[in-house]
């Protein structure tokens, strides 16, 4: 059974870089068949899809914050990461890291179906 | 972005009745729409896919329908467990977007 762990500080000041690691155990991460994401929730909001990595190193990003996020895989450690620069207020959430196969023949595919359990991060002086 | 609507936003039902959530795309987005349950202080967790398949281990009582820009979550018998949050996402084009949520409580 594949699980996605978050980790980083809880605590990013203005203006610097949030930086979250997802640590996969149960698979691996090199396997071709799936690609990796970020989403967000800020206190009692909705979610926000922030980006996906291909085992490739291929990337999407949500244009919303394409031009401050950087997703990139280390598939020595078995991790994905999440970078994001220039961070606000606005930027406080719980982040979530998710994985979303992309074989549709066994089922659901393109739809993240094992979640970590989310890490809140907070921006404050 | 495609724009996701739900309604009702929260909704109030009691054990053992059918409930019916909605969500409206802002343009056709074919079968690709997955619905989430989310409890408090948990990720979500994927019910739905492709509009109408049951993910595996979810409960039968769940089911959505729809194509195109109309779509159907339904609970069969709402159980005290299925008190939640429920949210639509589109995976047809990118970003993936989510509906903002329903708000599932018992009466």
């Amino acid at each position: 059974q594949v699980q996605l762990q978050e980790s980083g500080p809880g605590l990013v000041k203005p203006s610097q870089t949030l930086s979250l690691t997802c640590t996969v155990s149960g698979g691996s991460i090199s396997s071709g068949s799936y690609y990796w994401s970020w989403i967000r929730q800020p206190a009692g909001k909705g979610l926000e899809w922030i980006g996906r990595i291909y085992t490739s190193g291929s990337t999407n990003y949500n244009p919303s914050l394409k031009s401050r996020v950087t997703i990139s895989v280390d598939t020595s450690k078995n991790q994905f990461s999440l970078k994001l620069s220039s961070v606000t207020a606005a930027d406080t959430a719980v982040y979530y890291c998710a994985r979303a196969s992309i074989d549709c023949s066994g089922g659901s595919c393109y739809s993240e179906d094992y979640w970590g359990q989310g890490t809140l991060v907070t921006v404050s002086s | 972005d495609i724009q996701m609507t739900q309604s009702p936003s929260s909704l109030s039902a009691s054990v053992g009745d059918r409930v019916t959530i909605t969500c409206q795309a802002s343009q056709d987005i074919s079968n690709y729409l997955n619905w989430y349950q989310q409890k408090p202080g948990k990720a979500p967790k994927l019910l739905i896919y492709d509009a109408s398949n049951l993910e595996t281990g979810v409960p039968s009582r769940f089911s959505g329908s729809g194509s195109g820009t109309d779509f159907t979550f339904t609970i069969s018998s709402l159980q005290p467990e299925d008190i939640a949050t429920y949210y639509c996402q589109q995976y047809d084009n990118l970003p993936p977007t989510f509906g903002q949520g329903t708000k599932l409580e018992i009466k």
